[in-house]
């Protein structure tokens, strides 16, 4: 049972590049998310998506676009990376809003670096 | 916006001695989730609170969640070396709506052996 799988776990960019995160869950979710995770600030929310074929900015979407491919896939996409956007970027999934118990399930990070 | 604080920032404490983190928030939530984070890893979930007052055990670990559903409190008995990690509380609450979630800003815990 694999869960939520992000890839690539590690990257290095310069200033200037453009990339995309990528990320899939195999527990039938509804709901998925990515965070991005600095010292001291926790997990801030970037984007997140309800339900296949919607998409929502978080806290901090400047910078960052989504693409819900599917109910299993959801890509963060950055068009021009900027040294702040250093950071370890997490995906998340869970059930949808509307049940009672509904954890959110992470995968393993993707460490990002922007020179 | 929704706010969500942890305190403390950090803890050591000694093997054996107690530990609490608190969570606030500053707007009535409809449940509160708890996420432990081991150094290198991903946050992992412990438990989710959803009544008013509601108190929850698993093993050593204590969760409370306060009558008006504004805090919520994480207290580990005789800490040990397993318990090292970073400890997050996750409010979710309505939004023009929409059921939205907040992490609050985690309390790193360390133990001394």
């Amino acid at each position: 049972n694999a869960g939520v799988t992000q890839t690539p776990k590690f990257q290095v960019l310069k200033t200037g590049q453009s990339m995309t995160l990528q990320c899939a869950q195999d527990m039938n979710h509804n709901s998925m998310y990515w965070y991005r995770q600095d010292p001291g600030m926790g997990l801030r929310l970037i984007y997140y998506s309800a339900s296949e074929g919607t998409t929502d900015k978080g806290e901090v979407p400047n910078g960052y676009n989504v693409s819900r491919l599917n109910k299993r896939e959801f890509s963060l996409r950055l068009e021009s990376a900027a040294p702040s956007q250093t950071s370890v970027y997490f995906c998340a999934s869970s059930e949808s809003p509307g049940t009672s118990n509904q954890p959110q399930h992470f995968g393993d990070g993707t460490r990002l670096s922007i020179l | 916006g929704q706010q969500v604080m942890q305190i403390p920032q950090y803890q050591h404490v000694q093997e054996g001695e107690d530990f609490t983190t608190y969570c606030n928030s500053s707007t009535t939530l409809s449940n509160i989730q708890w996420y432990k984070q081991r150094p290198g890893g991903h946050p992992v979930f412990l438990i989710q609170l959803v009544k008013s007052g509601e108190v929850k055990k698993q093993k050593r670990l204590t969760f409370q969640f306060g009558e008006a559903k504004k805090n919520s409190s994480l207290h580990i008995t005789a800490t040990q070396t397993t318990d090292v990690g970073t400890y997050f509380c996750a409010g979710r609450y309505n939004s023009g709506g929409y059921q939205k979630v907040t992490f609050g800003t985690g309390t790193k815990l360390q133990v001394i052996p």
